[in-house]
């Protein structure tokens, strides 16, 4: 089984700061990797698949990057509506897995 | 728009049967895609369960590959979780949702709102 690794485990931040997420696989996953965004009491939301690609009606300031082992999510400018936890999933390998989540809290 | 919603007892008795529904709107199941179920201890992470196509075949997580079922109806344009010998571990949210890459190891998008499942005597 892949484990994810995401760090940090919280990241305090003040709105129209750059946030950085970090997810490290333990063994490569090619590019399958997905970034999704949950507030409290709500489902998961899909923002980013395949290490790279925004999902649909996912706003430009959210990107994603890496491949293999080491992937990044990065929100460019954070909005109020941002702070949340964020997980990542991959499918390189059964069973699909996600990380532990990281969630970006306010400073 | 594809909706999906979860559906049955939010609790349930030690080793007894969990069994949780979701109905989905806005789209035909047997058009294809699979579907999934995902489920989420209060204040934790978040865990793969297994996967279904419309054809019926499925993909399970082997930690719970020896318990679990899903099913299904496409008549009805649900599919189903049953989880047996449940214990206090077993608490969760349970989600649905859609594999949105249209393979059965994908990511998931849309999902459902999520219910509690409490195992409880």
């Amino acid at each position: 089984e892949i484990v994810l690794t995401q760090s940090p485990a919280t990241l305090s931040l003040s709105p129209g700061e750059r946030a950085t997420l970090s997810c490290r696989a333990s063994q490569s996953v090619s590019s399958y990797l997905a970034w999704y965004q949950q507030k409290p009491g709500q489902a998961p939301r899909l923002l980013i698949y395949d290490a790279s690609n925004r999902a649909t009606g996912i706003p430009p300031r959210f990107s994603g990057s890496g491949s293999g082992t080491d992937f990044t999510l990065t929100i460019s400018s954070l909005e109020p509506e941002d702070f949340a936890v964020y997980y990542c999933q991959q499918r390189g390998s059964w069973p699909l897995t996600f990380g532990g989540g990281t969630k970006v809290e306010i400073k | 728009q594809v909706q999906l919603q979860v559906s049955g007892p939010g609790l349930v008795k030690p080793s007894e049967t969990l069994s949780l529904t979701c109905t989905v709107s806005g789209y035909s199941i047997r058009n294809g895609y699979y579907w999934g179920w995902i489920r989420q201890p209060p204040g934790k992470g978040l865990e793969w369960i297994g996967t279904v196509y419309h054809s019926g075949s499925t993909f399970y997580n082997p930690s719970l590959k020896s318990r679990v079922t899903i099913s299904v109806d496409t008549s009805k344009n649900q599919f189903s979780l049953k989880l047996t010998s449940v214990a206090a571990a077993d608490t969760a949210v349970y989600y649905c949702a859609r594999d949105g890459s249209g393979s059965a190891s994908g990511w998931f998008d849309p999902w459902g709102q999520g219910a509690l499942v409490t195992v409880s005597s």
